[in-house]
């Protein structure tokens, strides 16, 4: 099956815990995304990187860090220093400007 | 800055037309997306604009005038399953998406 896959699908951390949301693509697109998502709201790019070991922030970068060091894999780090990290994370990816694709999301709860 | 403007709610009945409109404020535009979102998914893909004008997909049409910095959705013979939330995001440098804070449409019987 193509596609991307996200996991997990929830995640508990306690308050000053540094956590990992992977995201694993198939579908050989070069560019890859991730965005946070809050209750009613929209989606707000964290990072991206057009090409493997590239990345640059997004408009919400602080407190996340990431690495692309394999064509398929864009892994999300959240730190302790996100004030607020609770919230639904969704990763994209792109083969064209036109259209992104997105994974089933992680919904990340601090405690 | 940049910037989205969309309705945060639309209320129509099954087999209606609706329509969403967005107004936007970027610097770089590459284009102008559609989609749909339901409760606890992810988005999906509907349309795409990079030139002024009309695309029609099925129910789903979307439009889009440069000049103007407008844009919208379509959705014709509503069906109950188009309850959802729709975003619309421009395309930016580098592909990034820009999206608005999103319409909850309500479709009713």
């Amino acid at each position: 099956d193509g596609g991307i896959t996200q996991s997990p699908k929830y995640l508990f951390r306690k308050e000053g815990q540094n956590v990992t949301l992977s995201c694993e693509q198939n579908l050989n697109h070069d560019a890859m995304y991730w965005y946070r998502q809050d209750p009613g709201q929209g989606l707000r790019l964290i990072y991206y990187s057009q090409i493997v070991n590239d990345f640059q922030k997004g408009d919400i970068a602080e407190g996340y860090s990431v690495s692309r060091e394999k064509k398929e894999s864009f892994p999300l780090t959240v730190t302790s220093a996100q004030k607020n990290p609770t919230a639904f994370y969704l990763c994209g990816t792109s083969g064209s400007y036109n259209e992104q694709f997105f994974g089933p999301g992680t919904r990340l709860t601090v405690l | 800055g940049q910037s989205l403007e969309q309705p945060s709610e639309v209320t129509a009945v099954e087999g209606a037309i609706v329509q969403i409109n967005c107004t936007y404020q970027t610097s770089g535009f590459y284009g102008l997306s559609w989609y749909q979102q339901h409760d606890g998914g992810a988005p999906t893909f509907l349309s795409y604009n990079a030139l002024d004008g009309l695309e029609e997909t099925g129910r789903f049409s979307s439009f889009l005038s440069r000049s103007d910095s407008y844009g919208y959705l379509l959705l014709q013979e509503l069906q109950m399953k188009d309850s959802a939330s729709y975003f619309c995001a421009v395309i930016g440098q580098g592909g990034k998406l820009i999206f608005g804070q999103g319409t909850e449409l309500s479709v009713k019987p």
